[in-house]
């Protein structure tokens, strides 16, 4: 089957503009993650969603980020009054079952904010 | 807290030679790890992963891993590279406690693949 898609893939936006980062996870899968992937780095946790019930935003890096799921399948990421430090690539990811480990990624979304 | 350690940021090797990546964890008795390989553009792909038993895991595209509870370790190796093993791959560990779902990843290793 499909796996987990995103788009757009890249994304170029001006410094104060907002962006939507759309994920699609695999269907029937419960969970669905973010992760922020800056240049050079390792992959690191953002927020997590059970369904539709968004049950961890604690690596939200700030009040800017906010991320939604409410019909529990497709999830966004906004990003409002984007800065230079955001730039990175969004991966999505889901899974098969609650709060589980075994995390199936999507291709990212590369954000430049300029 | 816990942290994956990837000590080499970049390894070249020339095709047929064999790999080691290594990684190193930080706390946690038993950690559930795993590697993932991203090719240019791609997401993240799951080569194996370790959760308890036998310490030698195998996983996909010919790849291997042990864990080494006395180093802290969790090594991935080949025996012999292919020109397409030329990606950068990540360490990862499950959370603990109630963030069990959270992956902790290294900062990757570059591999290039000379010909």
């Amino acid at each position: 089957g499909a796996g987990v898609s995103q788009s757009p893939r890249y994304k170029v936006a001006k410094r104060g503009q907002d962006v939507a980062l759309r994920c699609d996870p695999i269907s029937g899968h419960v969970s669905l993650f973010w992760y922020q992937q800056a240049l050079g780095q390792g992959p690191e946790f953002l927020t997590y969603f059970q369904n539709e019930a968004q049950l961890d935003k604690s690596g939200l890096p700030s009040d800017r980020f906010f991320a939604e799921r409410p019909e529990g399948s497709v999830s966004t990421l906004k990003i409002q009054r984007t800065q230079q430090e955001d730039s990175a690539v969004y991966l999505c990811a889901s899974s098969l079952a609650p709060r589980s480990y075994e995390q199936y990624f999507g291709p990212g979304t590369r954000l430049t904010v300029t | 807290a816990q942290s994956v350690t990837q000590p080499d940021i970049h390894i070249t090797v020339s095709e047929g030679a064999s790999l080691e990546l290594r990684c190193n964890y930080s706390y946690g008795a038993t950690p559930y790890l795993f590697w993932y390989v991203q090719s240019p553009g791609q997401g993240l792909q799951l080569l194996l992963k370790y959760f308890s038993g036998d310490t030698l895991v195998q996983g996909i595209k010919g790849f291997e891993a042990e864990f080494k509870r006395s180093q802290s370790s969790f090594n991935l190796r080949k025996p012999s590279v292919h020109w397409s093993d030329a990606a950068e791959y990540f360490c990862a560990r499950r959370g603990s406690g109630g963030s069990n779902y959270k992956l902790t990843f290294g900062k990757g290793t570059l591999l290039t693949v000379n010909p």
